[in-house]
């Protein structure tokens, strides 16, 4: 199957400052990628839709000041996570599709702890 | 909107036994596809199963194979010969037709498979 790489997988920062993870699809061209956040034993929930070449679409309650998503390439989406706190600790996963409506392919997560 | 409903929030099982974990969604859609993905400890989604609404036949992958009502919107997952490795998160998700890849989760399910 395809193979979408997250990196990192894990990343400890200190309050206020911004982190930014990367997802890549290494062996197909997506024009839209997802990103979802998920709490301890919770489901994924999703936070935003990245679309190539345009603005991304924010779930409700999302910030999007908040959580800045950059999809410039069709193989890279990015998420910065902006004055991270306490509260944006979290699981983060990215997903990928190779057409409509196929499966998604997940990046392996990254596991974010801001002290 | 769609939703995805998982009424089992743990299972447990024996080693080489069967188990059927539920699954239920709502929609007014008649094209949509559903998906089982697993999660094992690693936090890796890994896709299990897919069936095509449109398709009366239940899907098969080796050991794992769906009970796909449509009338009654049930989609559940049968695991038979259940090993040790099958101890994971397991989610079920939604997409339809109209909303690109974005996918619908349901709660998921924690299932332990004991020695």
């Amino acid at each position: 199957g395809a193979v979408v790489s997250q990196h990192p997988s894990w990343v400890i920062c200190k309050s206020g400052t911004s982190v930014k993870i990367e997802c890549r699809s290494l062996d197909f061209q997506a024009t839209t990628m997802f990103w979802y956040r998920q709490f301890p034993k919770q489901s994924l929930m999703l936070m935003a839709t990245s679309n190539e070449g345009s603005k991304a679409t924010y779930e409700q309650g999302v910030e999007k000041d908040k959580f800045l998503i950059n999809h410039a390439s069709l193989t890279l989406s990015t998420l910065t996570v902006t004055s991270a706190h306490p509260e944006d600790s979290s699981f983060y996963i990215c997903s990928a599709s190779q057409g409509l409506n196929t499966e998604a392919f997940f990046g392996q997560g990254t596991r974010l702890t801001v002290v | 909107a769609q939703t995805v409903t998982q009424s089992q929030p743990e299972m447990s099982v024996q080693e080489a036994e069967t188990v059927t974990l539920s699954c239920t969604y709502d929609t007014s859609e008649n094209n949509y596809y559903l998906f089982w993905y697993k999660q094992p400890p690693s936090r890796q989604m890994i896709l299990v199963i897919r069936q095509e609404a449109y398709k009366q036949q239940n899907a098969t992958e080796n050991r794992f194979s769906v009970n796909f009502q449509k009338a009654a919107k049930s989609f559940s997952l049968k695991i038979s010969d259940s090993q040790l490795g099958d101890t994971a998160m397991y989610f079920c998700a939604f997409i339809n037709n109209n909303a690109g890849n974005m996918l619908t989760f349901g709660g998921g399910t924690r299932l332990m498979v004991k020695p």
